[in-house]
Order: structure tokens, then C-alpha cells, then sequence
């Protein structure tokens, strides 16, 4: 079975860093763009970020754009995301995704990021 | 930056009801868009893919149709299971952008 675990949310001051990390079982990350997408307490779906299978092209969000950094690790078959200096806004549930056929097809469940003093 | 309008933002409807979904987008996309389910707690789940192909698994029920920049999702019987959110997204080129929802309720 297919398995997207993301790990690294909690709660962190504005300002601050946080490094998220979704990793795969049952499922190679070799040859799939990958994506984070997040959602805000209820509130709806934003894409945040994608990367290429060879991390090739990178794409962001304009929101989050010059404050988040998206890699991957094939070796260890990891997707990251760097998120420096948080904002409030950026509060939300962390979702990492796996780009199949066209868009997204495998979803993790989630970690929680939480941008508070 | 593609901007999807999609609308309506709610709907009431009942067991049985035909449900249609309307995602717009700012410029044409071709038929880069999917449609995604999201029950409350869960991950989204995909519905269709290239704006007409139906996923495995997913009951027949659900449809898609549209290019360019119009795409409708369609519930031909809407079942009790059906009441969920629905959202589109466009992955034509970065940035990928969803469609701010639909919440279908009874």
C-alpha cells in the first residue's frame, strides 16, 4: 500500500523556521514530481509547492514564495520543505502529495503547523 | 498567475438530486484540471482527472466535462456518502491553484 507520512509540524513563534519531512513507503519517489499543498482550520485546499522528478523545476505559491524551499532526497526517498520566517497566515495542515498520471493522486494525512507567540 | 473561480461556493441538495459544479479558469488550461472530494478530517480524495477521465474506483456517477477555461463536475444521483467538498485544480503550469470549493449539504 502506498504511504505518504509527513512529520516536523508543531508550534513556533512568527519569524521562525520549521523543516517539514514527508517520507514514502510503499512507493518509490524516483521519477514523480512531488507537491506540498496545505490547508488552514477550515478553510480550503492551497497548493503551496512542487518539485520535478530530478528537482528540475521547483514551483511556489506567490504567498509563499522567496520564504519557503522545497527539496528532495532520493536516497532516503524524502520530500522537505524549509518554511523560514513563518507568519501567522501560514498556520494550516501540511499535506505532501505524489504526482501520478497528471495531478495529484497519493496524499499524506496531514501534519500541523502552527504559527503563534 | 491562472486564477480558478469556482462556484457555487455551497449547495443544498437531496438524495437523488443531479449536482453540477462549475470551475473557471482565468485562461485556458487545456484539460489540466482534476476534481477532488474532501470528507471533513480526511485527505482529499481524486475524482477525475484531465477534466473527463474518471478514476479507478470512483463510482460512475461522478463526471467531468469542459476545456480551455470552462469544466463542470457533475453528480448525476447524489448518494448520502456524496455530501463532502468538492475542489478543482489546475495544474497547467506553476503556480498550480485550487478552486476555493464547493460544500455540498443536505
Amino acid at each position: 500500500e502506498v504511504q505518504l507520512v509527513e512529520s516536523g509540524g508543531g508550534l513556533v513563534p512568527p519569524g521562525r523556521s520549521l523543516r517539514l519531512s514527508c517520507a514514502g513507503s510503499g512507493i518509490t519517489f524516483d521519477g514523480y514530481a512531488m507537491h506540498w499543498v496545505r490547508q488552514a482550520p477550515g478553510k480550503g485546499l492551497e497548493w503551496v509547492s512542487g518539485i520535478s522528478w530530478n528537482s528540475d523545476s521547483i514551483g511556489y505559491a506567490d504567498s509563499v514564495k522567496g520564504r519557503f524551499t522545497i527539496s528532495r532526497d532520493s536516497a532516503k526517498n524524502s520530500l522537505y520543505l524549509q518554511m523560514d520566517n513563518l507568519r501567522a497566515e501560514d498556520t494550516a495542515l501540511y499535506y505532501c502529495a505524489k504526482r501520478g498520471d497528471t495531478s495529484l493522486t497519493n496524499w499524506g494525512q496531514g501534519t500541523l503547523v502552527t504559527v503563534s507567540s | 498567475d491562472i486564477q480558478m473561480t469556482q462556484s457555487p461556493s455551497s449547495l443544498s441538495a437531496s438524495v437523488g438530486d443531479r449536482v453540477t459544479i462549475t470551475c473557471r479558469a482565468s485562461q485556458g488550461i487545456r484539460s489540466d484540471l482534476a476534481w477532488y472530494q474532501q470528507k471533513p478530517g480526511k485527505a482529499p480524495n481524486r475524482l477525475i482527472y484531465a477534466a473527463s477521465n474518471l478514476q479507478s474506483g470512483v463510482p460512475s456517477r461522478f463526471s467531468g466535462s469542459g476545456s480551455g477555461t470552462e469544466f463542470t463536475l457533475t453528480i448525476s444521483s447524489l448518494q448520502p456518502e456524496d455530501f463532502a467538498t468538492y475542489y478543482c485544480l489546475h495544474h497547467y503550469n506553476y503556480p498550480w491553484t485550487f478552486g476555493q470549493g464547493t460544500k455540498v449539504e443536505i
